[in-house]
């Protein structure tokens, strides 16, 4: 299936620093999702996206929907320790939510002391 | 609310073996559930799709006679892994869609570590 185009793949940044991570596709997402996963457990959902355009916020995250349904991009502000982890991006097609999700490959995020 | 579970959260297992793995929602009901695997340090791929009362549907590759799903009620689904191979050492996870006023989500369950000897 597809994959989409999640970059970077890394980031490693200073405590208190802004972050910023995108995702695009080639085909048309109805639905974006930006998941975090710590180490062994499941990913756990953080902001949801349904409409083109939409730019929502969730604490320190903001994340917006592309004109395009094409892309998406998340930001954390003002990093905390507990930010460190993998952040996953995943389309959907339908608007229903009853498909199957495609990830991104993840942005492994590391904060140095 | 919104709760996921899985049971094991790991299991190690003789090649050659079936392996059983739970995905309950706690907290409410889910008529589809969906099964991922997930290597190391990859993303998550999904496997199939599992819809109560009817047959799994499975993504292109995925082969349904060796990974076996049975979605029994509206709150569980269960992914059997038979004649497992070292090949199959991989996290499976489970996500259950829950229904909302505006739209549906997809929740996560912890996930289950698998090890073939």
């Amino acid at each position: 299936g597809q994959q989409l185009n999640q970059s970077p793949q890394s980031m490693f940044i200073q405590e208190g620093e802004d972050v910023s991570m995108n995702c695009t596709s080639s085909s048309i997402f109805n639905t974006w999702l930006w998941y975090k996963q710590d180490p062994g457990e499941g990913p756990v959902l953080l902001i949801a996206l349904y409409k083109a355009g939409e730019l929502t916020s969730n604490g320190r995250l903001t994340a917006q929907f592309g004109i395009t349904r094409k892309d998406s991009f998340l930001n954390i502000s003002a990093s905390i320790p507990s930010d460190v982890g993998i952040y996953f991006c995943a389309g959907q097609y339908s608007g229903g939510g009853a498909d199957g999700l495609t990830f991104g490959k993840g942005t492994h995020l590391i904060i140095q002391p | 609310g919104a709760v996921v579970s899985q049971h094991p959260s790991w299991v190690i297992c003789k090649s050659g073996t079936s392996v059983k793995i739970e995905c309950r929602s706690l907290d409410f009901q889910a008529t589809t559930m969906f099964w991922y695997r997930q290597f190391p340090k990859q993303s998550l791929m999904l496997m199939a799709t599992s819809n109560e009362g009817s047959k799994a549907t499975y993504e292109q590759g995925v082969e349904k006679d060796k990974f076996l799903i049975n979605h029994a009620s509206l709150t569980l689904s269960t992914l059997t892994v038979t004649s497992a191979h070292p090949e199959d050492s991989s996290f499976y996870i489970c996500s259950a869609l829950t229904s909302g006023s505006y739209t549906d989500t997809q929740y996560f369950g912890p996930g289950t570590r698998l090890t073939v000897l």
